[in-house]
């Protein structure tokens, strides 16, 4: 079946220091999304990207599609404490009528002031 | 954006008993809503995909009999942990989908069973 994959799965940063995240798919998505729970919340959506090679900025955060749109990957410019949290990337299900997403196991953040 | 609430944001129940959580989508309309169960640092796991007006869709290894679903109107899904035991202790989070790409998650309901 579809496996998304995440790396790292930890990441302990000074603040001010940089930080990236990936996530590769087993398969083509046609589209992957972004999103950020803090610690004891619910997810958020952060953003979606659906164009091969596509990259989006988000104030410090830039996020890029692959050319072959199986990975992707975020980046944190200068990390602050309120950037802790966990990232997760997912992508829609094969064919999914649905539209269910399945997830990576996320990349934990902690930023240390 | 769209606001999807879930209540109740936290339950504590008897071993046995069943627990009922809601989840309403305040500002649109979601045909589709999913059910995911996320342990302590761990992924958001699928449960299942209900459709208004329709059976839900259960994933792999998910009892239907046990996690009961249903989507009796656009803004409106719940879930029902029937006879649960501490092994249903999780956060159960649902989502709406607003006819585009994007899901809406909703708060979650911290479940714990004794």
């Amino acid at each position: 079946g579809q496996q998304v994959m995440q790396i790292p799965q930890y990441q302990h940063v000074q603040e001010g220091e940089d930080f990236t995240t990936y996530c590769n798919s087993s398969t083509t998505l046609s589209n992957i999304q972004w999103y950020k729970q803090r610690p004891g919340g619910h997810p958020v959506f952060l953003i979606q990207l659906v164009k091969s090679g596509e990259v989006k900025k988000q104030k410090r955060l830039t996020f890029q599609f692959g050319e072959a749109k199986k990975n992707s990957s975020l980046h944190i410019t200068a990390t602050q404490t309120t950037d802790v949290g966990t990232y997760f990337c997912a992508g829609p299900f094969s064919g999914g009528s649905n539209y269910k997403l399945t997830f990576g196991k996320g990349t934990l953040l902690t930023v240390n002031p | 954006g769209a606001v999807v609430s879930q209540h109740p944001s936290w339950v504590i129940c008897k071993s046995g008993t069943s627990v009922k959580i809601e989840c309403r989508s305040l500002d649109f309309q979601a045909t589709t809503m999913f059910w995911y169960r996320q342990f302590p640092k761990q992924s958001l796991m699928l449960m299942a995909t209900s459709n208004e007006g329709s059976k839900a869709t259960y994933e792999q290894g998910v009892e239907k009999d046990k996690f009961l679903i249903n989507h009796a109107s656009l803004t409106l899904s719940t879930l029902t942990v029937t006879s649960a035991h501490p092994e249903d202790s999780s956060f159960y989070i649902c989502s709406a989908h607003s006819g585009t790409d994007t899901q809406y998650f909703g708060p979650g309901t911290r479940l714990t069973v004794l």
